[in-house]
């Protein structure tokens, strides 16, 4: 089994709507969580942290649940640049471990 | 915005030559990493650098592979001789402490030919 699954998509979703993703991941002993986004052909880049708690940027909102070994992701009125794939990555002891990423296109 | 800086952006080699790939990292990071990501497959975990050694690796990050930290401020990677399979895209990246999320250089492009 993996240990950072994601649905590889592509999600296409139209200028506007809410879009959501999720990811889970196998081992109980990692310790922070992140969302980071890629272009294609360029490096990856934090979007955004993941509390359990839950939080918010913008029109970004992002959860996690320990219990069940979840991350999810929230886009809210997507715009025509949030095209792009993103990641779903956790942090367990020294290593930061991505999943394959969901690919999204926003259409006009 | 601190940045990772990675030397070249591109790097065209023969088989079986040794390549060696550049990283300054961000100046106040502790932990350093590479990564690589073959066209079109998902970012794989090479090596993580911390107090002047390896933390961990991969299984990917095998004999033909080796770190160093020369001075200060470079982070490289070396790959001695290069195979066909070896053409992809290197990330190296750094962070502040374990748990911190990593800032990544915007890569380098390495073809073996």
């Amino acid at each position: 089994r993996k240990e950072v699954e994601q649905d590889p998509g592509p999600f296409n979703v139209p200028e506007g709507a809410t879009v959501a993703f999720n990811c889970t991941y196998s081992n109980s002993a990692s310790q922070s969580f992140f969302w980071y986004r890629q272009d294609c052909r360029k490096e990856p880049k934090l979007l955004m942290s993941v509390y359990s708690s839950g939080n918010e940027d913008g029109r970004f909102t992002a959860q996690l649940n320990r219990a069940s070994q979840y991350i999810s992701l929230l886009i809210r009125d997507s715009k025509l640049s949030d095209s792009a794939t993103y990641l779903c990555v956790v942090n367990r002891d020294d290593k930061i471990i991505f999943g394959k990423g969901t690919r999204l296109h926003i259409l006009p | 915005e601190p940045e990772v800086t990675q030397t070249p952006s591109h790097q065209v080699t023969q088989m079986g030559q040794e390549v060696i790939l550049r990283c300054v990292p961000i100046s106040n990071h502790l932990y350093f990493y590479w990564y690589r990501q073959i066209l079109g497959q998902k970012v794989e975990f090479l090596v993580s650098f911390y107090n002047n050694e390896i933390s961990e690796k991969s299984e990917i990050f095998d004999d033909q592979f080796s770190v160093e930290r020369p001075d200060g401020s470079n982070f490289t990677l070396k790959i001695r001789s290069t195979k066909l399979e070896d053409s992809a895209m290197y990330f190296c990246a750094s962070r502040k402490d374990s748990q911190g999320a990593g800032t990544f250089g915007s890569g380098t492009r390495l073809t073996v030919v």
